[in-house]
């Protein structure tokens, strides 16, 4: 079994649309969660993270954590095209990141 | 916000040939990291350090070696370049706090002949 696993996709979603990207984690003792966004053929940016069990907002992002379920979500609300791209979700346990293989997104305008 | 640096963004060298990538970071993070990635497909672990003079060996070596003599350079040497180390290598850095995150240079994207 893979530390993190996500759906590879592809996701397409209307302009203005939300946006909703899922993430398992098989490790219970992971403390901190990280959501990359990355565009073709470059490096991972950093959106948001998270380490307490509910939601987090920022912008047009929200995560949501759930440590019972050991699930994480990226919700990006009011989609725009200059979101399509891979979103890899990233877990620390201990000193080490586990990366899933990535969500890619396709915003239609 | 890391300040995190990769020299060169590209290369492309033959066979046999033994090259070092750069990586350099401006904020004074201990822990260091190594990945390689290739299109579409996930991060691969090559190599981290926790600090001057750690190094350890990730899920994916790759015949390279890297070395930590001052906090602030991390540098991946390849002794013998082969085709198969075609890929893109992403440095990153991180603070030494539990939630800190990992902040990644732009790449090199290394082609072998």
């Amino acid at each position: 079994q893979k530390e993190v696993e996500q759906n590879s996709g592809p996701l397409s979603v209307p302009e203005g649309a939300i946006a909703s990207l899922n993430c398992t984690y098989s490790d219970r003792g992971s403390q901190s969660f990280f959501w990359y966004r990355q565009y073709s053929g470059k490096s991972p940016e950093l959106i948001m993270f998270i380490y307490s069990n509910g939601d987090k907002e920022d912008g047009r992002f929200t995560a949501q954590l759930n440590k019972a379920s050991q699930y994480v979500s990226l919700l990006i609300r009011d989609s725009q095209p200059s979101d399509s791209a891979t979103y890899l979700c990233a877990v620390k346990t201990g000193n080490q990141f586990y990366f899933g293989t990535g969500t890619s997104l396709t915003v239609i305008p | 916000e890391a300040d995190i640096y990769q020299t060169p963004r590209y290369l492309v060298i033959g066979t046999g040939k033994k090259i070092t990538l750069e990586c350099s970071q401006t904020m004074g993070h201990d822990k260091m990291y190594w990945y390689q990635q290739d299109p579409g497909m996930e991060l691969h672990l090559i190599h981290y350090s926790y600090g001057v003079n750690s190094t350890e060996k990730g899920d994916l070596s790759s015949e390279s070696t890297v070395s930590r003599i001052r906090t602030e350079h991390f540098p991946l040497t390849l002794e013998s370049a082969r085709p198969s180390h075609t890929s893109q290598y992403l440095c990153a850095s991180s603070r030494d706090r539990g939630n800190s995150p990992l902040h990644f240079g732009n790449g090199t994207r290394l082609t072998v002949t």
